[in-house]
């Protein structure tokens, strides 16, 4: 059962407008998430998180909004540029209190950036 | 970012043999290493978590007597595939994390493509 749900497996977006991929999960206990950027055989790059004490966090170009009401997250890249063009993965984990804890990822939205 | 290195980056394996991927965090030391598999058009799954000294923790359904993990020291973390099968065959992926590190971010290596024939 996947508890962490990407359900939009693609997305294209025109260059220097804003892309929005969403994320959604089921387990309530989840209180930290990611969004990492993967390219074909390379490991996820980091991008942002946020933890379940905010609903806000923004670096640069990347803001990931967090309701946790609706076990809902998303990743808004603004403006969308042509190297933004990847795979971008949700992730969530839930700590234990001390230490990292694995993450339980989405299956992942490839996102389509076009001139 | 800190940077987390994998070797090899591919294997091409017989099926009975063992394989053994590295992973190493190059500047800074991972008190935590984790190791996740990737399937084709498949999220990452997380196969074992281990910390430097202790044994690994494994996922359900993932064999510890398969995937043997060493984490000796504070940036190396080793997976050992023993008799790999055609099923083996997938993207390994480790990653590192470290309390030193800001909001206890997990880094990730390149990543392992094994072929099992």
């Amino acid at each position: 059962d996947q508890q962490v749900k990407q359900n939009s497996p693609s997305l294209s977006v025109q260059e220097g407008r804003i892309s929005i991929l969403n994320c959604d999960y089921t387990n309530s206990m989840f209180d930290y998430f990611l969004w990492y950027k993967k390219y074909p055989a390379e490991g996820p790059t980091f991008l942002i998180s946020i933890s379940s004490i905010k609903d806000k966090n923004e670096d640069g170009r990347f803001t990931v909004f967090l309701n946790k009401s609706a076990k809902h997250l998303s990743l808004h890249i603004v403006p969308s540029q042509p190297g933004d063009s990847a795979v971008y993965f949700c992730a969530a984990s839930a700590r234990s209190g001390g230490g990292a804890d694995g993450l339980t990822f989405g299956k992942g939205t490839h996102l389509i950036i076009q001139p | 970012g800190a940077v987390v290195s994998q070797h090899p980056s591919r294997v091409i394996c017989k099926s009975g043999t063992s394989v053994k991927i590295e992973c190493r965090s190059l500047d800074f030391q991972a008190t935590t290493m984790f190791w996740y598999r990737q399937f084709p058009k498949q999220s990452l799954m997380l196969m074992a978590t281990s910390n430097e000294g202790s044994k690994a923790t494994y996922e359900q359904g993932v064999e510890k007597d398969k995937f043997l993990i060493n984490h000796a020291s504070l940036t190396l973390s080793t997976l050992t595939v023993t008799s790999a099968h055609p099923e083996d065959s997938s993207f390994y992926i480790c990653s590192a994390s470290s309390l030193a590190q800001t909001q206890e971010t997990q880094y990730f290596g390149p990543g392992t493509r094994l072929l099992v024939l």
